[in-house]
């Protein structure tokens, strides 16, 4: 089992659509948790972390469910502008502190 | 705001090349790693390195060097280049490896072995 795990899509969505992704881990021990955006051939970037109480930015809500071991992201709203791959990352101690990146969700937001 | 810098966007290379891919942080960051990408793959780390001349393995070492002689710079070496070594190279840092920290990436490497 890979250590996270996300839906490659696509997501094809309507603009104004809700879409919503998540992303599973297999590290019960896992400690911090993130969303990143990354467009066609560019690098990733921060999007959001997520907190244990879940968190808003706009129109993104990240929100961490602990018992379930997934975290999520939710787009209201949708523009063509959020068309990208979301990325979740993952970070947990083994030694030093280890990123584990999602494969990604690719969204593609429909005129 | 941090920037990370990579030292070619576009890059191709001849088999058994020995290939340089330098990156360059502005922020005085601890910690750098790279990593590479490849579809269905993710993004898989290379290596990494916590402080100046200190490196660590990643999960795909072989084939690879890395140097830091500097805090600001981490170089990425393919000693002998193999076509399956075609790949986006990205270089991140972050600022001490706390539980917390963003990781920053440079734009990234486009590497072709032919």
């Amino acid at each position: 089992r890979k250590e996270v795990e996300q839906d490659p899509g696509p997501f094809n969505v309507p603009e104004g659509a809700t879409v919503a992704f998540n992303c599973t881990y297999s590290n019960s021990a896992s400690q911090s948790f993130f969303w990143y955006r990354q467009d066609c051939r560019k690098e990733p970037k921060l999007l959001m972390s997520v907190y244990s109480s879940g968190n808003e930015d706009g129109r993104f809500t990240a929100q961490l469910n602990r018992a379930s071991q997934y975290i999520s992201l939710l787009i209201r709203d949708s523009k063509l502008s959020d068309s990208a791959t979301y990325l979740c990352v993952v970070i947990f101690t083994s030694g030093t502190y280890k990123y584990i990146f999602g494969t990604g969700t690719r969204l593609k937001v429909l005129a | 705001d941090v920037k990370v810098t990579q030292s070619s966007r576009y890059l191709v290379k001849r088999t058994g090349e020995k290939v340089f891919l330098e990156c360059v942080q502005d922020m005085d960051h601890e910690n750098m790693f790279w990593y590479r990408q490849d579809p269905g793959l993710g993004l898989r780390l290379i290596y990494f390195s916590y402080d100046v001349k200190m490196k660590e393995k990643g999960d795909i070492p072989e084939g690879y060097s890395v140097s830091r002689e500097k805090k600001e710079r981490f170089s990425l070496i393919l000693e002998s280049a193999s076509t399956n070594q075609t790949s986006m190279y990205l270089c991140a840092s972050t600022p001490s490896g706390g539980a917390t920290d963003t990781q920053y990436f440079g734009p990234g490497t486009r590497l072709t072995v032919l």
